[in-house]
């Protein structure tokens, strides 16, 4: 079965400090990969995806991640955060042929102090 | 991109009464839509997934007589929680692919369920 695991699960940075998030999932065929972002009192949103091509995406907002296929990872960085970052962030995958199916990792959460 | 809204936002319902969310495809047509619930401080987790004009197919652990979906149309599925508990108290999300073209899901806004 598919699984999503995000190593860090609450992470606290000041402003400007740089940031990656760990993303590794299981599964052994083509996947589709996935970040979202869900800021309090709202719903998910995309930052950035990848499906084929370059292994590093940019995202909105200054993201990016690198698919790294033999680390089966996809991490999530940003070199300068803002306070106005903070927010829930989840890893996904679709490993159903591309359906819209997604598995969701367990989530962190990211708290930027000004 | 697209939108995908969900009815209502928020509900509290009595237990053992039934309640009805909504979810629909606004600018594009859905032939399948899935169904996660959200439990504060966690992840996301597929419930099902809404197949217009077919039955939906229910993650493992997932009861299908608790949770009725329909997919009557292709912009509009529910999701009925039947004889709810405080358990089924939780946060319900639902997505969407256009399969137009754009590749992501799109997500509802999600509706948080009070069971009391």
């Amino acid at each position: 079965a598919q699984s999503v695991s995000q190593h860090n699960h609450h992470v606290i940075l000041s402003e400007a400090a740089s940031l990656e998030l760990g993303c590794n999932y299981s599964y052994g065929g083509t996947v589709n990969l996935f970040w979202y972002v869900q800021y309090p009192g709202q719903h998910l949103q995309l930052l950035l995806k990848y499906f084929s091509g370059d292994p590093l995406v940019k995202g909105i907002k200054g993201f990016e991640a690198e698919f790294i296929k033999s680390k089966f990872s996809f991490n999530l960085r940003k070199p300068s955060v803002q306070w106005s970052d903070t927010a829930e962030y989840f890893c996904a995958v679709d490993g159903s042929s591309n359906t819209g199916k997604l598995i969701f990792g367990q989530g962190t959460t990211l708290q930027v102090k000004p | 991109g697209a939108v995908v809204s969900q009815h209502p936002s928020w509900v509290i319902c009595k237990s053992g009464t039934s309640v009805k969310i909504e979810c629909r495809s606004l600018d594009f047509q859905a032939t399948t839509m899935f169904w996660y619930r959200q439990f504060p401080k966690q992840s996301l987790m597929l419930m099902a997934t809404s197949n217009e004009g077919s039955k939906a197919t229910y993650e493992q652990g997932v009861e299908k007589d608790k949770f009725l979906i329909n997919h009557a149309s292709l912009t509009l599925s529910t999701l009925t929680v039947t004889s709810a508990h405080p358990e089924d108290s939780s946060f319900y999300i639902c997505s969407a692919r256009d399969p137009g073209g754009r590749t992501e899901a799109f997500f509802g806004q999600g509706t948080r369920l009070t069971v009391v």
